[in-house]
């Protein structure tokens, strides 16, 4: 049972434009949602998140839009250039006695085309 | 960047031999974990660890065993290696109470079962 979803494996776009990435989720218990951005052979390094508590977060060129009532969270990125070619994950966040887990999407791989 | 080193980067190992990854850290945290990441699955949480000395199962856990004995080093045991276990494995920090919620990744380590 999957808790949290990417359904779109790949999303080519042209430089310049708008990058949408989405995500679902079923538990409603998540406190936080994080996206990550995976280049090959290194590790995730984090991007952008956002508190349940919250329904839009920007930093810069990156925008994370929360919808609860959905249980989704799309990620926006403007203008998308080509160092944004890379696989990102969404992540969901919960506490456990104190300790924090996440789930992952499977990925979504972004290129972005000249 | 929570300078987190992986090590071996890259290991082949024959099926039924014990196989152990190191993961070490020099911010202190004190949250740590393991992670697989498989195609269509994104990552997967393997074990974790709140503290030297305590750590917890994840959702992948069987076949897999972990150790802390000291804030910086957190090891994952292959106990008897499987096919299966060929993976790419991340190890990730965490700080502690007040930290933010976000999880630093190590760069890896491609395994190969043969």
């Amino acid at each position: 049972d999957q808790q949290v979803k990417q359904n779109s494996p790949s999303l080519s776009v042209q430089e310049g434009r708008i990058s949408i990435l989405n995500c679902d989720y079923t538990n409603s218990m998540f406190d936080y949602f994080l996206w990550y951005k995976k280049y090959p052979a290194e590790g995730p390094t984090f991007l952008i998140s956002i508190s349940s508590i919250k329904d839009k977060n920007e930093d810069g060129r990156f925008t994370v839009f929360l919808n609860k009532s959905a249980k989704h969270l799309s990620l926006h990125i403007v203008p998308s250039q080509p160092g944004d070619s890379a696989v990102y994950f969404c992540a969901a966040s919960s506490l456990i006695q104190g300790a924090q887990k996440l789930v992952f999407g499977q990925g979504t791989r972004l290129t972005i085309n000249p | 960047d929570a300078g987190i080193t992986q090590s071996p980067r890259h290991k082949v190992t024959e099926t039924g031999t014990p196989v152990t990854l190191r993961c070490h850290q020099t911010e202190n945290h004190r949250y740590m974990y393991w992670y697989r990441q498989d195609p269509g699955h994104g990552l997967r949480l393997i074990h974790y660890s709140y503290g030297v000395k305590d750590t917890d199962k994840g959702e992948v856990s069987d076949g897999y065993s972990v150790s802390r004995s000291k804030t910086e080093d957190f090891l994952l045991t292959l106990e008897s290696a499987t096919s299966s276990q060929t993976s790419v494995y991340f190890c990730a920090t965490r700080g502690g109470l007040g930290a933010k919620n976000i999880q630093y990744f190590g760069a890896g380590t491609r395994l190969s079962v043969l």
